[in-house]
């Protein structure tokens, strides 16, 4: 069936360090992938997204690459702020989106 | 930018009690659905709803469960006798057409069962 892993955290780092965060997944056909992150108290918000294989989704600084033949789409940020300090979620869509575990990451001054 | 919105942000309920979530989606999506989070753990889907209809549901959504469009804007999740472990976070999302299409969160609702 279709399924979704990711690293396990925490992820804790300094501020301006780089971040990767590990997410693959099991699925037919060729599922839309998404980054959503939960925000302390808050609920969930798009981060990025792709469509396709070779696909480079990217915002506020963050990237993720849709790569078929290693079926992941890792997220990626080159210098974190403490206000990246979040728990982030890979999910694939097959109409319901099925959510990995989720990651929380840590940025300290 | 349209948002979809849900009501009540906390809901604290005695077991064995019914419970009304809503969720306005944003107005021109046609697809809705409910999600939820035991704290800590990862978001699960519940139900998806297209056409006045329940296009999918999963395990959790049992016989208690049950959803509906009562009106043009609202969607709703009832439980209709609450246990203890229905105690998470209620997400409700929507999206406005086919599956390269975001699914936009509302906020949640936070239910605790007593």
């Amino acid at each position: 069936g279709n399924s979704v892993t990711q690293m396990e955290g925490p992820v804790t780092l300094s501020e301006e360090a780089f971040l990767t965060i590990n997410c693959t997944y099991t699925a037919t056909g060729y599922p839309s992938l998404f980054w959503y992150v939960q925000y302390p108290g808050e609920g969930l918000q798009l981060l990025l997204k792709a469509t396709k294989a070779d696909d480079k989704g990217s915002n506020k600084g963050f990237e993720a690459t849709y790569r078929k033949e290693t079926t992941s789409f890792h997220l990626e940020k080159g210098s974190v702020q403490v206000s990246d300090s979040a728990v982030y979620f890979c999910a694939l869509d097959t109409d319901k989106l099925i959510f990995g575990t989720g990651t929380r990451l840590q940025v300290f001054p | 930018e349209p948002e979809v919105t849900q009501t009540p942000s906390h809901q604290v309920t005695q077991m064995g009690q019914e419970v009304i979530l809503r969720c306005v989606p944003i107005s021109n999506h046609l697809y809705f659905y409910w999600y939820r989070q035991i704290l800590g753990q990862k978001v699960e889907f519940l139900v998806s709803f297209y056409n006045n209809e329940i296009s999918e549901k999963s395990e959790i959504f049992d016989d208690q469960f049950s959803v509906e469009r009562p009106d043009g804007s609202n969607f709703t999740l009832k439980i209709r006798s609450t246990k203890l472990e229905d105690s998470a976070m209620y997400f409700c999302a929507s999206r406005e057409t086919g599956l390269t299409d975001t699914q936009y969160f509302g906020p949640g609702t936070r239910l605790t069962v007593l």
